[in-house]
């Protein structure tokens, strides 16, 4: 099955720099791979996703790039703000869009102000 | 707009016992996926259910099971339970078996 490996698992930067956060992904058949942040006592929210027919898509100071050769995915965020700080998850879809979501173990990102 | 909800947000129970956990999905979205967050964890599939019936289900024994009611809400059940139940139990919502999961905030499991 799936297996997705996610680094680093903490991570933190200075407001205004970037932070960068990578994913690997074991099935070629998977097509869907979306970015979730989890507050403290919150569920995940899905921030930015991406299929496999695209290789970079942007949302203002967020950015998602995919190598579909290399199995891997990478999340971008710019210009970092102390609201940015949470636990961040790369998942991977072998099914249907969002469907089975295997997620890797996630990174807490911390904005130091 | 009501976004998902789930109850009961905590809960303690001993290993042995059963838990029922519930979840009203977002107005207008017929399917349900449940997932398990470990501490420190990503979320683990456990299954998903479209329009009352099972669609889908990740590596969990039998005594992990769901239910979907006509309204869309959902429960899941756990019999026998481990000690490594404890858990957030996460519920999400979709529009559709392959659409945008929006998750409520989860129901944290203690088996002591």
């Amino acid at each position: 099955g799936e297996n997705v490996e996610q680094h680093p698992s903490t991570l933190s930067v200075q407001e205004g720099d970037s932070a960068v956060i990578k994913c690997t992904y074991s099935d070629s058949a998977s097509n869907y791979f979306p970015w979730y942040k989890q507050e403290l006592g919150k569920g995940p929210q899905l921030i930015i996703d991406i299929r496999s027919n695209v290789g970079e898509k942007k949302d203002q100071r967020i950015a998602v790039t995919l190598n579909k050769t290399a199995k891997h995915f990478s999340l971008h965020i710019t210009e970092t703000q102390p609201e940015d700080s949470a636990v961040y998850f790369c998942a991977a879809g072998p099914g249907q869009g969002a469907q089975k979501l295997v997620f890797g173990q996630g990174t807490r990102l911390t904005i130091n102000p | 707009e009501t976004g998902v909800t789930q109850s009961p947000t905590h809960l303690i129970k001993t290993r042995g016992q059963q838990v029922t956990l519930r979840c009203s999905s977002q107005s207008g979205h017929n399917t349900v996926s449940w997932y398990q967050q470990a501490l420190g964890q990503g979320p683990q599939f456990i299954f998903q259910y479209y329009r009352e019936e099972e669609n889908g289900r990740g590596n969990f024994p039998p005594r992990f099971s769901g239910l979907q009611f006509p309204n869309y809400s959902s429960e899941l059940n756990v019999n026998a339970l481990e000690l490594d139940d404890s858990a957030l139990y996460l519920c999400a919502s979709s529009l559709d078996v392959a659409g945008e999961l929006f998750f409520g905030e989860g129901s944290r499991l203690t088996v002591l």
